[in-house]
């Protein structure tokens, strides 16, 4: 199976401030990398796929990048609606695999 | 636009059999490249992706629960079933579905997650 390790598991940051969370995978995916943001109420939404193609919808400050087993999120200038937990997954190969997590929280 | 909703018995007990229901609108399960993927979350832990079915049958099982797991869908009234054998309190979760892009194996839709618990 393939491994994705998450960091940071938490985080804090400013109204405004840039966040970049990173993901590793365990082997090469092959910019097979998506980005899930989930919210308190438990609703799950789609933010990135493909490394780096934004889904319809997700706002723009959200992005990806990345190459080979390192990718990561960036939001440029966070918002209070982006306090949520963030996931990477892999979807190169079944068993599909996600992150452990990152829960961005205001500062 | 597309939408999912699970639904679940809510609680059941050890060593029973779990069956979800996931009914969908907006896309069809015949459609080439569809797929409906389960996924689920244990309070205070990750994601975990289950199964997924896909426009021609065909089933990816996570082998992590080897032979417990068993998807079928019914294309003619837009639902997607899960079932679980041999439940143990380790099943306790919110389960999910999602609109699965067999291109890229993206979960681009959810559904707002059903609670089950299992307990005696």
């Amino acid at each position: 199976d393939i491994k994705m390790t998450q960091s940071p598991s938490s985080l804090s940051a400013s109204l405004g401030e840039r966040v970049t969370i990173s993901c590793r995978a365990s082997e090469n995916i092959n910019n097979y990398l998506s980005w899930y943001q989930k919210k308190e109420d438990g609703s799950v939404k789609l933010l990135i796929y493909h490394t780096s193609r934004l889904q319809p919808g997700a706002p723009s400050r959200f992005s990806g990048s990345g190459s080979g087993k390192d990718y990561s999120l960036t939001i440029s200038g966070l918002e209070s609606e982006d306090i949520a937990t963030y996931y990477c997954q892999q979807g190169y190969t079944p068993p599909l695999t996600f992150g452990s997590g990152t829960k961005l929280e205001i500062k | 636009q597309v939408t999912l909703k699970e639904s679940g018995p809510g609680i059941l007990q050890p060593s029973h059999t779990l069956s979800l229901t996931c009914s969908f609108s907006g896309f069809s399960l015949s459609t080439y490249g569809m797929g409906v993927s389960w996924i689920r979350q244990p309070s205070g832990k990750g994601l975990e992706w289950l199964a997924s079915i896909w426009w021609n049958g065909n089933t990816y099982n996570n082998p992590s629960l080897k032979s417990r797991l068993t998807v079928s869908k019914d294309t003619s009234n837009n639902q997607a079933f899960l079932k679980v054998t041999s439940v143990d309190t380790a099943d306790t979760a919110t389960y999910y579905c999602a609109h699965t892009l067999g291109s890229s194996y993206t979960f681009d839709y959810w559904g707002q997650g059903v609670m089950v618990t299992v307990s005696s």
